[in-house]
């Protein structure tokens, strides 16, 4: 049984680029999240997808998008980088909106911006 | 809003030393609780949870017990290793009002010298 996969590893971009990072979620799971992880805090929420749409969404500026398919994978995207967006993003999965509390999580993408 | 508060560390402790990490919470609801768990270059694996008050989550000789009038979910063991060297992450999830969004603590760094 697959658990959670994220594509890629690790990224280098500069100032000004856009990136695109890729999740997709345990079998069996409908519902994807992404967090930010700075260095050194905790994990914080970007945004949820199910069903294909944006279901709740943290405090995170419109640069941050996302999407998701019809396979349940998702792809985070953030356009105009800044160097403060330096992070590892972290993908979790639920099952049907997070109505069940537990969220499995995919092992991040780091992302540098110089 | 929700909020999460862990003792900052880091922690050092010798093999076989009894650990403590506190944490306490805010939540307008009623939470599940969460340990998490993340080695160097890692993502997250859940360690334990609990779903109500005064349940008692464990795994891996790690416990924790869900005190209400407390808010509180102190991650304890017995009998740590050099293995247990990691950061630890408290975490809430409140389907009720926020559809499995977790949140987070910033983290304890646990290091368990031989």
């Amino acid at each position: 049984d697959a658990g959670v996969t994220q594509s890629p590893t690790h990224l280098i971009k500069t100032r000004g680029q856009q990136v695109t990072l890729r999740c997709s979620p345990k079998s069996g799971h409908d519902t994807v999240s992404w967090y930010q992880q700075a260095l050194g805090q905790g994990p914080q929420f970007i945004f949820q997808y199910y069903e294909e749409e944006e279901r709740q969404r943290g405090n995170f500026p419109d640069r941050f998008s996302g999407h998701q398919f019809p396979n349940y994978s998702s792809e985070l995207n953030v356009n105009a980088l800044l160097l403060g967006d330096s992070a590892l993003y972290l993908c979790a999965s639920s099952l049907d909106a997070g109505r069940t509390d537990t969220q499995y999580f995919g092992p991040g993408t780091r992302l540098t911006v110089l | 809003g929700n909020s999460v508060t862990q003792m900052e560390g880091p922690v050092t402790l010798s093999e076989e030393a009894f650990l403590t990490i506190n944490c306490t919470y805010t939540a307008t609801g009623y939470p599940s609780l969460f340990w998490y768990v993340q080695y160097p270059g890692e993502g997250l694996q859940l360690l334990l949870k609990a779903t109500k008050a005064d349940d008692k989550g464990s795994n891996k000789g790690f416990e924790a017990t869900y005190r209400k009038e407390t808010t509180s979910f102190h991650l304890e063991k017995g009998s740590v290793q050099v293995s247990d060297s990691a950061v630890y992450f408290c975490a809430l999830s409140d389907v009720s009002t926020n559809a499995g969004k977790s949140t987070f603590g910033d983290g304890t760094t646990l290091t368990v010298k031989p």
